[in-house]
């Protein structure tokens, strides 16, 4: 059965404190990981789609890349506005979603 | 170009009654897909609409069910709601990508609450 497990749940930053986020799949069939950023009460805003090992995204302090068993996403510098749960998902015969990692940056 | 809107934001039922939540899809898009989300948790695949026929299910009970209209629109009922039905509801649209998926876009969401 297709399986997402992302960690850690929950992570506490300093603001600047770089950091990275994981995501550990099982799926048959990859036709795509994605990542999702959500604020509490909304639904998720697109961040990155990635398709083949080895393949990486990069969008402000954010990079995504991936390996045939994760997903890594790293945060660098972080601003309190990147706080926020992290949600990965994978796409074989469904769309898979892990719980999320909770993600809190302190001035 | 429009994003994806859903209706209603909230919703409080009673247990046993039945529920229509409501999505207008981005534009250009045709496939919507419904997702389930408790409280602290990911997102669950219900179902997927593609051209207005079921393209895909979750692990859900036939008392949830879909319609998708001409213009990609899409509904999802509910029938005799259960306490654990109580979730965010989220709708999602996308084009369909073939043998790669293509991101999918989310609403805001529906907060339906069963008491």
């Amino acid at each position: 059965e297709d399986q997402v497990t992302q960690s850690p749940e929950a992570l506490r930053l300093q603001e600047g404190e770089s950091s990275s986020l994981n995501c550990s799949y099982t799926v048959s069939g990859l036709r795509g990981l994605f990542w999702y950023r959500q604020d509490p009460g909304k639904g998720p805003e697109f961040l990155f789609t990635l398709y083949s090992a080895g393949e990486e995204k990069e969008k402000e302090r954010l990079k995504a890349t991936l390996t045939k068993k994760e997903s890594f996403l790293h945060i660098t510098a972080p601003k309190p506005e990147d706080s926020a749960t992290y949600l990965c998902a994978v796409q074989g015969d469904d769309m898979r979603f892990g719980a999320g990692t909770r993600l809190t940056v302190k001035p | 170009e429009t994003g994806v809107t859903q209706s209603p934001t909230h919703l409080i039922k009673t247990r046993g009654q039945q529920v229509t939540l409501r999505c207008s899809s981005q534009s250009g898009h045709n496939t919507v897909s419904w997702y389930q989300q408790a409280l602290g948790q990911g997102p669950q695949f219900i179902f997927q609409y593609y051209r207005e026929e079921e393209n895909g299910r979750g692990n859900f009970p036939p008392r949830f069910s879909g319609l998708q209209f001409p213009n990609y629109s899409s509904e999802l009922n509910v029938n005799a709601l259960e306490l654990d039905d109580s979730a965010l509801y989220l709708c999602a649209s996308s084009s369909p990508g073939g043998d790669f998926a293509t991101e999918a876009f989310f609403g805001q969401g529906t907060r339906l609450t069963v008491v």
